[in-house]
This record gives C-alpha cells, sequence and structure tokens, in this order.
C-alpha cells in the first residue's frame, strides 16, 4: 500500500505570491492533518479535515487555508507569503475510526520563500 | 490544553549502548496517549512507541520501551543497544482523546547522534 504522498516536495517563491501544497493520504484513509515544522517553532498544528471538513484548527492567521476533497486528497494555500512561512509542511493521514489512530505522515514538501 | 517539553535540544550515544530522552508534559485531558516519533535526516517521520495514559505498563517496542510516570507526568524514552541507523530528531508527542481531535502537540524535539 503507498504511502502518504506529498507534491511538491520543494517550492520556492517570492513574498506576497500565493502557494498551494497537496496531500494524498494512505488509500482508505479518510481523516488529514497539516502540520508546519520550522527549526524555531518546531512542529505547529495547521489544520485537521475528516470527510471533507474541517474538524479543527491551530492558531495560524487566516492566510492559511486548507480543504479535502471526496477522495480524502487535501489541499493547503498559503496566502501573501512571508518570509517566515519558509517551513516543512507535513501532511498525515490516519483511519479515523476509534479513539486512536495512528497517523502516518507524508514526507512533506519544503517551502522557502525569498 | 496540552503542552510537550523536551529538555535535551541534542544527546549523543555510543553504538551498541544505552541513551535516554526525556519528555514532560502537562495536560488538563483524563484520557490520552503519548508518542515517541522519529525524523531521520530527509526522511519521514516515523512513529516509534506510544503509550495509553490509563495503562500502568510501560510500553516496548524491541529495543525502544518509554518510563511512564503519570504523576509526575513524565515519558522518557530509553533505546537500548543503539544503532547508527536510530540516528534522528526524537519528537515527543501528546494527544488528548476527549475532544475527538487529532491534533499532536509536539515537544521542540531532540536531535540524537549515534557516534560508531
Amino acid at each position: 500500500k503507498a504511502g502518504v504522498t506529498q507534491t511538491p516536495r520543494y517550492l520556492i517563491k517570492t513574498r506576497g505570491q500565493q502557494v498551494t501544497l497537496s496531500c494524498s493520504p494512505i488509500s482508505g484513509h479518510r481523516s488529514v492533518s497539516w502540520y508546519q515544522q520550522t527549526p524555531g517553532q518546531g512542529l505547529q498544528f495547521l489544520f485537521e479535515y475528516f470527510s471533507e471538513t474541517q474538524r479543527n484548527k491551530g492558531n495560524f492567521p487566516g492566510r492559511f487555508s486548507g480543504r479535502q476533497f471526496s477522495n480524502s486528497r487535501s489541499e493547503m494555500n498559503v496566502s501573501t507569503l512571508e518570509l517566515g512561512d519558509s517551513a516543512l509542511y507535513l501532511c498525515a493521514s490516519s483511519l479515523r475510526v476509534s479513539s486512536y489512530n495512528e497517523q502516518f505522515f507524508g514526507p512533506g514538501t519544503r517551502l522557502t520563500v525569498l | 490544553a496540552q503542552t510537550v517539553t523536551q529538555s535535551q535540544p541534542e544527546m549523543s550515544v555510543q553504538e551498541a549502548e544505552t541513551v535516554t530522552l526525556s519528555c514532560t508534559y502537562d495536560t488538563s485531558e483524563s484520557d490520552y496517549y503519548l508518542f515517541w516519533y522519529k525524523q531521520p535526516p530527509s526522511r519521514q517521520m516515523i512513529l516509534v512507541i506510544r503509550q495509553e495514559a490509563y495503562k500502568q505498563q510501560n510500553a516496548t517496542e524491541n529495543r525502544f520501551s518509554v518510563n511512564f510516570q503519570k504523576a509526575a507526568k513524565s515519558f522518557s524514552l530509553k533505546i537500548s543497544d543503539s544503532q547508527l541507523g536510530d540516528a534522528a530528531m526524537y519528537f515527543c508527542a501528546s494527544i488528548g482523546v476527549a475532544s475527538g481531535s487529532e491534533k499532536l502537540v509536539f515537544g521542540k524535539g531532540t536531535k540524537l547522534t549515534v557516534n560508531p
């Protein structure tokens, strides 16, 4: 079974631009979560989606948005990019069928904002 | 609210020796899970071990074991017979059950170096 895939793996953008990152969960997984990883702040939760509905949102500005499609694939969008948005963006998927569901992480998208 | 603290930014161990990584946490939830994740350089994050808070027995996975001290809110990871492939960032994380959320709260991580 294929793992979580994220595209693109690397991105370079300039300030003010917008970017869309994609995450394809493991087949059968219906829950997708996104995290931002930076050297200074560590891993911070962005969003959580299940059955096309946002279930939880982290403490990020409105420039960060996301969505989930009927096939469970998810995208996140960052508008008006700032230098501080440079980070590794990770997504994780799970079955979400019980109180505990192991989350499997993708390789991440490395975003560099110049 | 949950917080996770890893007080050791870096640790090193000789190959075949044992090392313990520390983690403390705080949570307002009565039922929760604790995890150790491993993130090798430029590779995917993988789950090493998990502990259910209501279970008193410490979790063990091959060379990896935890020391879960619920009253002290401490959750350390012991790696026995360290191997070169154990070199990675290790993150301690928690998740509450009651909220129904899958939001993981991570510590800042400990970089483990394994010396040959």
